[in-house]
Parts: structure tokens; sequence; C-alpha cells
């Protein structure tokens, strides 16, 4: 089956960086996807990384890909108190999205 | 400037009393899905439509039907609506559906049910 797993919280300090980690179990993925969902809202496309790409950086955000660990990892420098939320990887091994369960960042003062 | 509009924002019915949820999109995507988002779970996804082509997931209980009217409008109707089927709808749309395709999400309907 296709799993995509993430730990489910991360607590930081404003102005550090955050690290969320996240693996998945489909090799034939082409893009890997991370989401931001803050609290009763929808899903919020953040960044996006090909599947033949070791990393991509857009402004704060830096995905990692390991494409033989099946390991993608989101980076966030200068951590911000409005970057509390849930944060979702999501992977494209079937014609929708499968996505990981969610971690939660907490974004403390 | 809104892409994918959902409504309502929030939604009560009662046990047993259908309720529709309404999708729209101005992006004129080919393909518009809806999901299922639990709390603290991932969205799962009930169905999509690739233009007209309706796809159910396996899983999807027969509770849940959809209606896609034209390109621009998708609909949820839960015909009637248990205790667990309490959560946050998604609707999401994206341009060909194919694998790595991009999808856009709106800011969901939360459902209620007494």
């Amino acid at each position: 089956g296709e799993d995509v797993e993430q730990s489910l919280f991360l607590s930081v300090r404003e102005g550090d960086s955050s690290v969320i980690n996240c693996t998945y179990t489909d090799s034939s993925s082409t893009y890997l996807y991370w989401y931001k969902q803050e609290p009763g809202a929808g899903l919020q496309l953040l960044t996006y990384i090909f599947s033949n790409m070791d990393m991509k950086q857009d402004q704060r955000l830096t995905v990692l890909l390991n494409k033989k660990d099946k390991h993608l990892s989101l980076r966030i420098a200068d951590t911000q108190t409005g970057d509390s939320a849930i944060y979702f990887c999501a992977d494209t091994g079937r014609r929708a999205l499968t996505f990981g369960s969610g971690t939660r960042l907490q974004v403390q003062p | 400037d809104a892409m994918v509009i959902q409504n309502p924002r929030y939604q009560v019915t009662q046990f047993g009393k259908p309720v529709t949820l309404s999708c729209s999109q101005t992006l004129n995507h080919n393909v518009m899905y809806w999901y299922q988002q639990k709390s603290s779970q991932a969205p799962k996804l009930l169905f999509h439509y690739y233009d007209k082509d309706f796809n159910n997931e396996a899983d999807t209980p027969d509770n849940f039907q959809s209606r896609r009217p034209n390109t621009s409008f998708c609909f949820l109707d839960i015909r009637s609506p248990g205790l667990g089927d309490a959560a946050m709808y998604l609707c999401a749309t994206s341009n060909t559906g194919a694998r790595g395709d991009t999808q856009y999400f709106g800011p969901g309907t939360r459902l209620t049910v007494l």
C-alpha cells in the first residue's frame, strides 16, 4: 500500500529553524508536496519538489528530498508565530494525493 | 481573487437530514475532488470528477454522492448524515488530474451533525 508518515508534533522558539520530516513508500511518486493548514481553514500549497531534484529553496522554505531513503523534509528558517499550523506532506503515487497525518508546529514567542 | 470557493463555511444539520455542500472554481480546471478530513487526521479522498466522468473511491460510503452540473460547480450530497460524518469537507481542483498535477484547495466546509 501507499503510506506517508510524519511526526505528530514539533515545538520551536520564534526565530529558530523548524525541520519537519516525512517518509513515503511509493517509489513512483513524481511530485511531493507540502501543504499548510491553519486552524479551521483549508489546505494552502506551500511548495513542492519534483522527484529528480534533491533540494528546492523558496524564500524561508527549503525542501530536501532523499529519494533513496524516501525521506522528505521541510525546513522553515527564522520561524515566526504565524507559521504555527499543521503541515502535511503528500505524494502523488496515485491520481490523487496521499497525505501524511500532519505535523503540528507550535512556535513559542 | 478566490480560486476555489466553498459554501457554506459552516453547516449544521440534524442526524438523518440530507445536506448539500457546494464548491465552485474560477480556474477552469478539469478535475474536482472532494475530501473528508476528520479532526487531527489527514484528508481522505471521497471521489473526484474528471470533467463529467465520476470516480468513486472504493471505501466511500453510499451515503455520499456528488454532482457536477458544469465545469465550475461541484456538489457533495450526504443523504442521511450520521454523527460519524461530522468533519471538514475539502474541495480541490487540478488542471489535468495527471500524476503530479498540483491540486488547489478551497477553505473547507465544517459540518456538524446534531
